[in-house]
């Protein structure tokens, strides 16, 4: 098992541009996530979903988009970058509601800068 | 806003020692996970505790729930330079995860 994999592991846009972090999961999860990690802080939700078809808002949405159009994929598109972006970006994957709900497995990390 | 708080916020120590670190709330919650993160890594899922007055080891860690299950610590005995990283305790609101701002644990040899 792969586990939870993100692509790409580095990306250096310039404001303005957009792009995609990819996530996908191979363990049949329902819930998936995607935190941004700045500097000396914890983990901060941007989006989550909680199955197939159904995405909501965490703590720091704005710039922002996510979709979720198959249990193992949940991309998260970067609409318009910003400085503020720079960051390190954190998928998450768990069972779902339930047993098992709150132990998340985490993948490796996107580590964006925007110029 | 953080619904967690993490306490110290960064820690060093010598090969050896003991340390504990908290992760406080103002409301209660069902659940508990303690994560540790290495630099470059994803964070990794320690512990979960359940059950007020909880107390869960993990070889040299012991995690414990407090009664009122509004905070929880970490106590590592004999730390070893591979404790080192950024613990995270996490817990559930709802549908969201959420996370506390995390101590980072540094143990010199």
């Amino acid at each position: 098992n792969a586990g939870v994999t993100q692509t790409p592991k580095f990306q250096v846009l310039k404001t303005g541009q957009s792009m995609t972090l990819q996530c996908a999961q191979d363990m049949n999860h329902e819930y998936m996530s995607w935190y941004r990690q700045d500097p000396g802080m914890g983990l901060r939700l941007i989006h989550y979903s909680v199955g197939a078809g159904i995405t909501d808002q965490g703590e720091v949405p704005n710039g922002y988009n996510v979709s979720r159009s198959t249990t193992e994929d949940f991309p998260l598109r970067l609409l318009s970058a910003a400085p503020s972006q720079t960051s390190v970006y954190f998928c998450a994957s768990s069972r779902g509601p339930g047993v098992g709900f709150y132990e998340q497995y985490f993948g490796p990390g996107t580590r964006l800068t925007v110029t | 806003t953080q619904l967690l708080e993490q306490s110290p916020q960064f820690l060093s120590i010598q090969e050896g020692e003991n340390l504990t670190v908290y992760c406080n709330s103002s409301s209660v919650f069902s659940s508990l996970q303690w994560y540790r993160q290495e630099p470059g890594e994803g964070p990794v899922l320690l512990v979960t505790v359940v059950t007020g007055g909880e107390v869960k080891k993990l070889k040299r860690l012991t995690f414990q729930f407090g009664d009122a299950r509004k905070d929880s610590s970490l106590h590592i005995t004999a730390a070893q330079t591979g404790d080192t990283g950024l613990y995270l305790c996490s817990k559930a609101a709802g549908n969201k995860l959420t996370f506390g701002g995390g101590t980072r644990v540094l143990v010199k040899p």
